[in-house]
C-alpha cells in the first residue's frame, strides 16, 4: 500500500521569502501525486497534480512542485510567499488504476510572518 | 455554483446517540467520498461511492454506514457515536471513479464532538 510522509509539521517563513514543503511517498511504481491546501475552517482545495510527463508541475496561486523519482519526492515550492498563503498543506498519493482513493500525508502547517 | 455542501457544520453528540451527516453536490459528479480528519493523521477515507447505487469501504469504515441516496446525495450515519469518532468530516466528489486524473472537490467540513 502507498504511504505519504510530510516530515515538517510546522514551518514559519517571512512574507516574501521562498518556500519549500517536503513530501515523500512510498509506492512501487510512479503514483499520481497531489498537493492540497486547507485554509482555516475550509475544505481542501487542489493546488496541483502530477500524473506523467514533465516533472515540474505548475499550479494555482503561484505554486509549483517537482517530481523526483530517484528520491520518491514531490516537494512543493513558491518563490515568494504572501501572508494569505498561511494554511495547512497536504500531499496526497493516488494509485494508478486504483480509483480516486487518495492517501494523504499528515499535513504541514505554514505560518507567514509579516 | 455551490459545489459540495455538507450539513450540519457543527454537532455535539452524547456517547451512544446516532446522527446522520448529509452531503450534496451540484456538479453532476459520479463519485462521492467521506473522509475524516484528525490532528496529526491527515485525511482518512471512511467510505466511498464510485457511482450511484454502489458503496465501498475505505480505510476506516468501522462504526459508520453510508447511503448513496441518488446521484447528488451521499450521507454518513453514526449509529452509536463514540468519543473516538470526534473528528472533522469531509465529503468530497469527483467526476468519475476510474482515475485520480479527475479532480476531487471537497466540502467545507463538519465538526463533530462526541462527549
Amino acid at each position: 500500500a502507498q504511504s505519504v510522509t510530510q516530515p515538517d509539521i510546522h514551518i514559519t517563513v517571512s512574507e516574501g521569502a521562498s518556500l519549500e514543503l517536503r513530501c515523500n511517498y512510498s509506492y512501487g511504481a510512479t503514483p499520481y501525486l497531489f498537493w492540497y491546501v486547507q485554509s482555516p475552517g475550509q475544505g481542501l482545495q487542489l493546488l496541483l497534480k502530477y500524473f506523467s510527463g514533465d516533472t515540474l508541475v505548475q499550479g494555482i496561486k503561484g505554486f509549483e512542485a517537482e517530481f523526483k523519482r530517484s528520491q520518491s519526492s514531490f516537494n512543493l515550492r513558491k518563490p515568494s510567499v504572501h501572508w494569505s498563503d498561511a494554511a495547512e498543506y497536504f500531499c496526497a498519493v493516488g494509485e494508478p488504476g486504483g480509483g480516486n482513493k487518495l492517501t494523504f500525508g499528515t499535513g504541514t502547517q505554514l505560518k507567514v510572518e509579516l | 455554483n455551490a459545489g459540495v455542501t455538507q450539513t450540519p457544520k457543527f454537532q455535539v453528540l452524547k456517547t451512544g446517540q446516532s446522527m446522520t451527516l448529509q452531503c450534496a453536490q451540484d456538479m453532476n459528479h459520479n463519485s462521492m467520498y467521506w473522509y475524516r480528519q484528525d490532528p496529526g493523521m491527515g485525511l482518512r477515507l471512511i467510505y466511498y461511492s464510485a457511482s450511484e447505487g454502489t458503496t465501498d469501504k475505505g480505510e476506516v469504515p468501522n462504526g459508520y454506514n453510508v447511503s448513496r441516496l441518488n446521484k447528488r446525495e451521499f450521507s454518513l450515519r453514526l449509529e452509536s457515536a463514540a468519543p473516538s469518532q470526534t473528528s472533522v468530516y469531509f465529503c468530497a466528489s469527483s467526476e468519475a471513479p476510474d482515475t485520480p486524473r479527475n479532480t476531487i472537490y471537497f466540502g467545507e467540513g463538519s465538526w463533530l464532538t462526541v462527549v
